[in-house]
């Protein structure tokens, strides 16, 4: 069975401390893993996908890398809009669906 | 109308109530979903339809029913629901199951 681990639960850092999330897969020949965003009451934004060992990619203060177990989300000098609900999903080589993470919350204080 | 839409936002209902969720997209997406957030826990997909048929059923109870007359629009019917069922419930589309979802701003359900 796909299964996704996201840590930290929450995160608190101040405006500009740069940190990662992290998101640890097990999946049966991995299709893809998504990155989205989600702020309280609305719908998760969809940020990146990743398909192989070694990709990464990058939107702003955003970047994305990828391990054969593993997705680690960078955020480099964040800032207070950077806070909202960070989640990681995998799509296996079976299936039609996408297996989410509990997610990890992110407050960035000025 | 751009993206994903949901209607209504909120809803209020009594356990012997029949009402139903809209979700429309306007992305010119071939696969639409619905998902049930509830407080803390991962989200958990309902149902996956492709070209207007439905792909995926994940066990989810007979009091849900999902309908989807085009590849616009999906439903999600609700009846004799219990107060378990409060929670956000999410639609989504993509271009191929296989490819990345866009969500819609969800609909915040509470089940009296």
């Amino acid at each position: 069975e796909d299964q996704v681990t996201q840590s930290p639960e929450a995160l608190r850092l101040q405006e500009g401390e740069s940190s990662s999330l992290n998101c640890s897969y097990t999946v049966s020949g991995l299709r893809g893993l998504f990155w989205y965003r989600q702020d309280p009451g609305k719908g998760p934004e969809f940020l990146f996908t990743l398909y192989s060992a070694g990709e990464e990619k990058e939107k702003e203060r955003l970047k994305a890398t990828l391990t054969k177990k593993e997705s680690f989300l960078h955020i480099t000098a964040p800032k207070p809009e950077d806070s909202a609900t960070y989640l990681c999903a995998v799509r296996g080589e079976y299936g039609n669906k996408l297996v989410f993470g509990a997610g990890t919350i992110l407050r960035v204080k000025s | 109308e751009t993206g994903v839409t949901q209607t209504p936002r909120h809803l209020v209902m009594g356990m012997t109530n029949k009402k139903s969720l809209k979700c429309e997209q306007h992305l010119g997406h071939n696969a639409m979903y619905w998902y049930k957030q509830s407080a803390k826990k991962p989200l958990e997909l309902m149902f996956v339809y492709s070209l207007e048929e439905r792909v995926e059923n994940n066990s989810v109870p007979s009091r849900f029913s999902p309908e989807c007359p085009n590849s616009s629009h999906l439903f999600l019917h609700l009846h004799t629901l219990q107060p378990e069922d409060s929670a956000l419930y999410l639609c989504a589309s993509s271009q191929e199951v296989v490819n990345e979802q866009f969500f819609g701003p969800g609909t915040r359900l509470t089940v009296l």
